[in-house]
């Protein structure tokens, strides 16, 4: 079965740049999104179709899909990113997601 | 705006089945662009897909879960429904119903999850 590989935790300091990795056999060649889960709450689609951000996701979040990597940046990290972060692709019929990042801002 | 809400039992004994149902307002289930999806997540831990229903009665099913599974879709009521069966304690999770765009492969509407929790 397809598997999305992603790191168990992240950390960042306020102001910088934060990079969420999500490997995957070609999921270069699938779409990939990212959810934003914070506690408590149900997960918000913060990208899809690779790159794109829905209305009201900040300009600070962006993605990118090549090879075998997903990538999700969010750039100027503010303390209000700090969430889980799971990647999701579809797979021979199946929804895959990815076993979620811890971003902490400190 | 549409909404999702799940609704059903949050205890359920082990071996018995878990039922809930996710009413969907501001919107149509019978669009053709969506399928409708369940997912799951343990306390502590990741999302789980269990599968995904189209407004004909097609279905897809999590691999792992899909001898215990069966999903179905009232259009009348605007509502999808989850049956899981011979739950464990491995079972208790907080479950959320979505609606999942099929050719951009995403989930862009939850619920706001409900926790179901087996035990005797």
């Amino acid at each position: 079965s397809y598997e999305l590989t992603q790191p168990p935790s992240v950390s960042v300091s306020p102001g910088q740049t934060a990079s969420i990795t999500c490997s995957g056999d070609k999921l270069g060649d699938k779409y990939a999104c990212w959810y934003q889960q914070k506690p408590g709450q149900s997960p918000v689609l913060v990208i899809y179709q690779d790159d794109k951000r829905p209305s009201g996701i900040p300009e600070r979040f962006s993605g990118s899909n090549s090879g075998n990597t997903a990538t999700l940046t969010i750039s100027g990290t503010q303390a209000l990113d700090e969430a889980d972060y799971y990647c999701q692709a579809w797979d021979s019929s199946t929804v895959v997601f990815g076993g979620g990042t811890k971003l902490t801002v400190l | 705006q549409l909404q999702l809400q799940e609704s059903g039992p949050g205890l359920v004994k082990p071996s018995e089945t878990l039922s809930l149902t996710c009413t969907v307002s501001g919107g149509s289930i019978s669009s053709s662009s969506y399928y409708w999806g369940w997912i799951r997540q343990p306390p502590g831990k990741g999302l789980e897909w269990i599968g995904s229903i189209y407004y004909s009665g097609s279905t897809y099913y999590n691999p792992s879960l899909k001898s215990r599974v069966t999903i179905s879709v009232d259009t009348s009521k605007n509502q999808f429904s989850l049956k899981l069966s011979s739950v464990t304690a491995a079972d208790t999770a907080v479950y959320f119903c979505a609606r999942y765009v099929v050719v951009i492969a995403n989930f862009d509407y939850w619920g706001q999850g409900t926790l179901v929790t087996v035990s005797s």
